[in-house]
């Protein structure tokens, strides 16, 4: 079985372009996770989508934004690139989160690691 | 758990050495946990986890401990491989409110196993 996918696996953008990356949950899965892992400050939560709709937002400006597709894989914007934007972003899914009644694993991609010169 | 600071913890570890990596965290509603091993330029992966109405669960060479009490969770290593090095996070989970749906990670620590 495939894992979470994503794709390009290293991205190099100069400030104030724009970044698209992409994310392919695993088959079932629901539930997509967006994480910003900048060096040294360990995993900050990014965005959660599930079932094509927006269902949580981190501390991050709305310059990071992002949707969902019926065949649930997903995409991450990042708008007007900053040098501390440069980061290893993960992407993770799990099947649908169900509330209170069921906890549910995050399996995560490799990673899509950005670099803003 | 928090992730803060750029300064992980180490634990180094002799080959064959049992290990143990703690983990406090911050949240007295989180009802889930998770163990993730990140090796060098992967992404973290799921280790094992528990659940917060228990108070140990097993997996193949690794254990995990729960002490809801001082909000604490360990993660034990029977003997110890090489492969084992790399920087583990513990992640907590809330079910309500706000923070539906995230997971919350601790700082890290890097474990480093040595022949």
């Amino acid at each position: 079985e495939a894992g979470v996918t994503q794709s390009p696996t290293h991205l190099i953008k100069t400030r104030g372009q724009q970044a698209t990356l992409r994310c392919s949950p695993i088959s079932g899965h629901t539930s997509v996770y967006w994480y910003q892992q900048a060096l040294g400050l360990g995993l900050q939560f990014l965005l959660w989508y599930d079932e094509g709709e927006e269902r949580n937002r981190g501390n991050f400006p709305p310059r990071f934004s992002g949707r969902q597709f019926p065949n649930y894989s997903s995409e991450l914007n990042v708008n007007a690139l900053e040098l501390e934007d440069s980061a290893l972003y993960l992407c993770a899914s799990s099947t649908r989160y169900i509330l209170q009644h069921m906890n549910t694993e995050a399996f995560f991609g490799q990673g899509t690691r950005l670099t803003v010169v | 758990g928090e992730s803060v600071g750029l300064h992980l913890p180490t634990l180094s570890v002799q080959e064959g050495d049992n290990s143990i990596i703690n983990c406090a965290y911050s949240n007295s509603a989180s009802d889930y946990f998770i163990w993730y091993k990140q090796e060098s330029g992967k992404g973290p992966q799921f280790i094992i986890d528990i659940r917060s109405n228990m108070d140990k669960r097993q997996g193949q060479r690794v254990t995990v401990l729960l002490n809801k009490t001082v909000k604490h969770l360990s993660l034990q290593i029977a003997a110890t491989q090489p492969g084992d090095s790399a920087v583990y996070f513990c992640a907590e989970k809330v079910p309500r409110g706000s923070t539906l749906g995230r997971l919350y990670f601790g700082r890290g620590t890097q474990l480093t196993v040595w022949p």
